[in-house]
């Protein structure tokens, strides 16, 4: 059963417009939620995060927004350039257990940002 | 370069073999962890270290076993490679438990 979901397995826009990624979870106990970038053969790197105590973090061309009622963050890059082309994966942590802060994590978006 | 590093990065082996991979980072993070990235992508926990201490072993066969001989060390030894463990494996530390999350290269294992 995954905890968190992401809907979309794909994603296209062209450069200059905006990417935006989706991601839902089912587990109210989370309360921080991260998006990692992925290229080939590489492991994924932090993007950024958000709190569950915030619904936006901005970091640049990265914007993040939580909504904690529908269980739902989305992830915003404007605008989108061709170096964002990779896969996007969305996670999820409960701070407050104390079994080791694991991350569950989503199947991930492959987001092709077309020249 | 200050890292997470995994050796080896591929890993072709046959079925009912033994293998390891290797994992260090030199970041001075306390918790270490592995990762599955199985057929469908999904990165699944398998294990988390911290300070040499399992933590976490999230229903893995016992075939897989994690060793730490200090914390800058995770290594994962398979024993009895079955097809489905086929998958990429990635290391991973954090200082701050979630915060801070750095991910090794990944290792891509191919039992045949």
């Amino acid at each position: 059963d995954q905890q968190v979901k992401q809907n979309s397995p794909s994603l296209s826009v062209q450069e200059g417009r905006i990417s935006i990624l989706n991601c839902d979870y089912t587990n109210s106990m989370f309360d921080y939620f991260l998006w990692y970038k992925k290229y080939p053969a590489e492991g994924p790197t932090f993007l950024i995060s958000i709190s569950s105590i915030k619904d936006k973090n901005e970091d640049g061309r990265f914007t993040v927004f939580l909504n904690k009622s529908a269980k739902h963050l989305s992830l915003h890059i404007v605008p989108s350039q061709p170096g964002d082309s990779a896969v996007y994966f969305c996670a999820a942590s409960d701070l407050r257990d104390n079994a080791g802060n694991m991350l569950t994590f989503g199947g991930g978006t492959r987001l092709m940002v077309k020249p | 370069d200050t890292a997470v590093s995994q050796t080896p990065k591929y890993l072709v082996t046959q079925m009912g073999n033994d293998k390891s991979i290797k994992c260090e980072q030199n970041l001075g993070h306390d918790t270490m962890y592995w990762y599955k990235q199985d057929s469908k992508k999904f990165l699944k926990i398998m294990f988390s270290y911290n300070n040499k201490e399992l933590i976490i072993n999230e229903t893995v066969p016992n075939r897989f076993s994690p060793k730490s001989p200090d914390k800058a060390h995770l290594n994962l030894h398979i024993n009895s490679l079955e097809l489905g463990d086929s998958a990429v494996y990635f290391c991973a530390s954090s200082q701050d438990g979630a915060y801070g999350y750095t991910f090794g290269s990944g290792t891509r294992l191919t039992v045949v």
